[in-house]
């Protein structure tokens, strides 16, 4: 597609569900991003991708966090047993390059969580 | 470890003024820089980015900013504002290489335009 496509916009979860957060990025792009912004905040990083290689994912707040790009384009977010401190945009960025922030990205227009 | 300083968070600015938004880093070696902006409800676009060379960057939509080593700055500047420039505006500062690849970014300062 033309851009980075994230689904769904905007997600409410019950306390204790567990959520799962779909990327599209561009096409052919080989790194691959999550960040999550908390509200009034800058985004922070979470993990990143080259193709279907999890090179970082230092930035995973707990084990109920995991990501995966089993096929080196679409990405999943899921957090299980979600928390209200989950509560958050979740972006995702794509590059076509390996050197991806040497170059700066571009960012979907996130997913809203709110858990309730 | 790297950081990033936005000591504005919230700026007002008249329509046709000129605007400058504070950007501080801390970065080991020479930084990669940039500029974002997020309207409401959207994902964050790139204004400009700074590598090497000349110090003075110019960017989109009338932007600029200029990298000072000696101040570890990069502060955002734009002679004229129009009140579509009304966005949040976050500078970030770029890690690189295999397994080490993030930006980390400040937490941003709001632009608010009055007519």
């Amino acid at each position: 597609g033309a851009g980075v496509s994230q689904s769904p916009r905007y997600k409410v979860a019950k306390r204790g569900q567990d959520v799962a957060l779909r990327c599209d990025p561009i096409s052919g792009h080989v790194s691959l991003f999550w960040y999550q912004q908390a509200l009034g905040q800058g985004p922070e990083f979470l993990t990143y991708f080259q193709n279907e290689a999890q090179l970082d994912k230092s930035g995973l707040p707990s084990d109920r966090f995991f990501a995966e790009r089993p096929e080196g384009s679409v990405s999943t977010l899921k957090i299980q047993r979600t928390q209200q401190e989950d509560s958050a945009v979740y972006l995702c960025a794509s590059s076509p390059d390996r050197t991806a922030s040497a170059k700066g990205y571009t960012f979907g227009s996130g997913t809203r969580l709110t858990v309730v | 470890a790297q950081s990033v300083t936005q000591p504005d968070i919230h700026i007002t600015v008249s329509e046709g003024a000129s605007l400058e938004l504070r950007c501080n880093y801390s970065y080991g070696a020479t930084p990669y820089l940039f500029w974002y902006v997020q309207s409401p409800g959207q994902g964050l676009q790139l204004l400009l980015k700074y590598f090497s060379g000349d110090t003075l960057v110019q960017g989109i939509k009338g932007f600029e900013a200029e990298f000072k080593r000696s101040q570890s700055s990069f502060n955002l500047r734009k002679p004229s504002v129009h009140w579509s420039d009304a966005a949040e505006y976050f500078c970030a500062v770029g890690s690189f290489g295999v397994g080490n690849e993030k930006l980390t970014f400040g937490t941003g300062t709001r632009l608010t335009i009055i007519p």
